[in-house]
């Protein structure tokens, strides 16, 4: 069964420093992998994907990713964080052996930015 | 370009009575969507998803239920609310080539 795991409930950085919220998946086939982003009471907004092709993918807002595949990760980066950045993060496999009809989100990893 | 609405945004109910919430999606046809719930601002579950009119597969054995009538219309009810049915519930849809999930804003469900 395919399944993403989130270990840090929280993460804490200063403004202007690099952030990293890590993810790691478990699949039978080749990962489709995803992050999304939620700012209070709102619905998820998509940040990034890795599906095939260069192991480093660059999003919106300055995120970038980094597919491990010997590791089974795929950690959320950016280089300098904002306040703004501060929200809910979550990683996401689609479940291929369903025909992709499936998306698995992890518990999602919490982050402040403070100023 | 695609939109996706759910109302109500915001309902606070008492237990026992019945639950419709709406989900319609503009700007694409046939497209594969999804009910998921979000518990305490935590992590998502899968609670429905459907790929096509009157198609529903359900993934939590649970007090609610889903339907399709129309190929750009999903809709979540129950005919009797639980207090663990509070939460905030979403709806999605795939889009066929980038693989990615577009959210609609949610709908905060409260009972009690």
């Amino acid at each position: 069964a395919q399944s993403v795991a989130q270990p840090e409930d929280q993460v804490n950085v200063a403004e202007g420093n690099p952030l990293t919220v890590k993810c790691t998946y478990s699949v039978s086939g080749n990962p489709y992998l995803f992050w999304y982003v939620q700012y209070p009471n709102r619905g998820l907004q998509f940040l990034l994907k890795y599906i095939t092709g260069d192991n480093l993918v660059k999003g919106s807002y300055g995120f970038e990713a980094e597919f491990n595949k010997s590791q089974t990760s795929f950690h959320l980066k950016k280089p300098s964080a904002l306040v703004s950045d501060s929200a809910l993060y979550f990683c996401a496999v689609r479940d291929t052996n369903t025909g992709g009809f499936k998306t698995i989100f992890g518990a999602g990893t919490r982050l402040f930015v403070k100023a | 370009s695609q939109t996706i609405h759910q109302w109500p945004a915001t309902l606070v109910q008492p237990v026992g009575s019945p639950l419709s919430l709406e989900c319609t999606v503009e700007g694409t046809s046939n497209p594969n969507l999804y009910w998921y719930r979000q518990a305490a601002g935590r992590g998502l579950q899968l609670l429905f998803y459907s790929v096509g009119i009157g198609q529903i597969s359900s993934e939590v054995p649970q007090n609610l239920s889903a339907s399709r009538p129309q190929d750009r219309q999903f809709i979540l009810s129950s005919k009797k609310l639980l207090l663990s049915d509070s939460g905030f519930y979403l709806c999605a849809w795939i889009s066929a080539n980038t693989g990615e999930l577009f959210f609609g804003e949610g709908s905060r469900l409260t009972v009690l």
